[in-house]
């Protein structure tokens, strides 16, 4: 079975820049998830996606993130402009239905640096 | 809102010593209890998880943690490490809501086990 794939892995921009990254989640998984996770901390779910709805963007800085997950398949994560705070790494994980004790499986994540 | 607190930052470890990381929640509901662990340069994975029954968990590679109601704890253990246990460890935890079951993460506990 294939896992969560994400794109790309390291990027590196400038304050100000946009940046975007993209999920393909577990086949059959109804449920997208991204995480911001900063150097030193655990993972923060930042959105939660159930097929192409928004479950949870509570703690999404609307003002300058975005998430899409047009077709209930794949997602991208969109942070225009950037800030130096956004540095971190952004995993994408997936579950088959976002029942509260499903399991997760997350991807290999994407390294942002803003410079 | 919930919050979970891993009282060790890194835990070093001689092999076959036994290990147990500490995790507390803050909730006063019903809750899920996960561990994820991430190896060097892999992805996050689960561990072992609790949502109900036997407070007594038992999870991959020889892994057990239990699930404490009245001391909101539910600490990791193994009664013998190995080298290849070398991985950063998190605990996380989730409550029922109104549609979204958002996963909070602890900072995360390293071990490293020393040959």
């Amino acid at each position: 079975e294939a896992g969560v794939a994400q794109s790309p892995r390291y990027k590196i921009i400038e304050k100000r820049q946009s940046v975007a990254f993209w999920c393909n989640p577990i086949s059959g998984h109804a449920t997208l998830y991204w995480y911001q996770q900063i150097l030193g901390q655990g993972p923060k779910l930042l959105i939660q996606f159930q097929n192409n709805g928004v479950v949870d963007d509570s703690q999404l800085p609307k003002d300058r993130f975005s998430a899409e997950r047009l077709k209930g398949v794949d997602s991208t994560l969109k942070i225009q402009p950037a800030k130096l705070e956004d540095s971190a790494v952004y995993l994408c994980a997936s579950s088959q239905q976002g029942l509260a004790a499903d399991t997760q499986y997350f991807g290999p994540g994407t390294r942002l640096t803003v410079l | 809102a919930q919050s979970v607190s891993q009282h060790n930052h890194h835990v070093i470890l001689s092999e076959a010593a036994s290990l147990e990381l500490g995790c507390n929640y803050s909730y006063g509901g019903t809750v899920n209890l996960f561990w994820y662990v991430q190896y060097p340069g892999q992805h996050l994975q689960l561990l072992l998880k609790y949502f109900s029954g036997d407070p007594l968990v038992k999870g991959i590679k020889g892994f057990e943690a239990e699930f404490i109601k009245s001391k909101f704890s539910f600490n990791l253990r193994k009664p013998s490490v190995q080298w290849s246990d070398t991985a950063e460890y998190f605990c996380a935890v989730n409550a029922s809501g109104a549609g979204s079951y958002q996963l909070t993460f602890g900072k995360g506990t390293k071990l490293s086990v020393i040959p």
